[in-house]
């Protein structure tokens, strides 16, 4: 069964640090999202690609995070520098990029996430 | 806009007891509806889904119907083991093309 795969599993980091997480996600889908969550809470989306276009990034802290996905496949999300409360899950997720409708749905699947640490 | 609500959680069961988990939503159109697991450490599993109003999901004994009436999508299952202890969250997903909107989660205990 394809997956989502994500790296690292946990990473530990000092504040003004900078940090990456990698994402590569099934195969065939033109959709991946980023998410963050905190500890207790949902997850919460960060930035959305459809292929290598950005369509929603409106909660990216775009002063210190950062997402790329160069060839519409596997992506990078950077934060620089971190600071304590970026603490968090960072989840990435991938779907086929379908429309919503009366019967129809476009499925997220999710990574087994980042777990990221700031001291 | 979109939200979901989810009862607030722990909820302690024993084993073998009968679960339900409630989850509403607010939303326009025709939105899909979904169930997602989270173990501790580990990221969200889909559990089950449903597309349209009156659509029964279903997976390893849990299920959820889709009731439109009454904007809701709650999750039982007939038997819980140890094993179903994890945070359960509820979603819907928007008609048209956008994003995943999460409940809260509810943290589900189960003790032998």
């Amino acid at each position: 069964e394809a997956e989502v795969a994500q790296s690292p599993r946990y990473k530990i980091t000092e504040k003004s640090q900078a940090v990456a997480f990698w994402c590569d996600p099934i195969s065939g889908h033109a959709t991946l999202y980023w998410y963050r969550q905190i500890l207790g809470q949902g997850p919460e989306l960060l930035v959305q690609f459809q292929d290598e276009s950005v369509v929603d990034d409106s909660q990216l802290p775009k002063d210190r995070f950062s997402a790329e996905r160069l060839k519409g496949v596997d992506s990078t999300l950077k934060i620089q520098p971190a600071e304590l409360g970026d603490s968090a899950m960072y989840l990435c997720a991938s779907s086929l990029g379908l429309a919503v409708g009366w019967g129809r749905t476009d499925t997220q699947y999710f990574g087994p996430g980042t777990r990221l640490t700031v001291l | 806009g979109n939200s979901v609500t989810q009862m607030e959680g722990p909820v302690t069961l024993s084993e073998e007891a009968f679960l339900t988990i409630n989850c509403t939503y607010t939303a326009t159109g025709y939105p899909s509806l979904f169930w997602y697991v989270q173990y501790p450490g580990e990221g969200l599993q889909l559990l089950l889904k449903a597309t349209k109003a009156d659509d029964k999901g279903s997976n390893k004994g849990f299920e959820a119907t889709y009731r439109k009436e009454t904007t809701s999508f709650h999750l039982e299952k007939g038997s819980v083991q140890v094993s179903d202890s994890a945070v359960y969250f509820c979603a819907l997903l928007p008609s048209g093309y956008s994003t995943l909107t999460f409940g809260k989660g509810t943290m589900l205990l189960v003790s032998p």
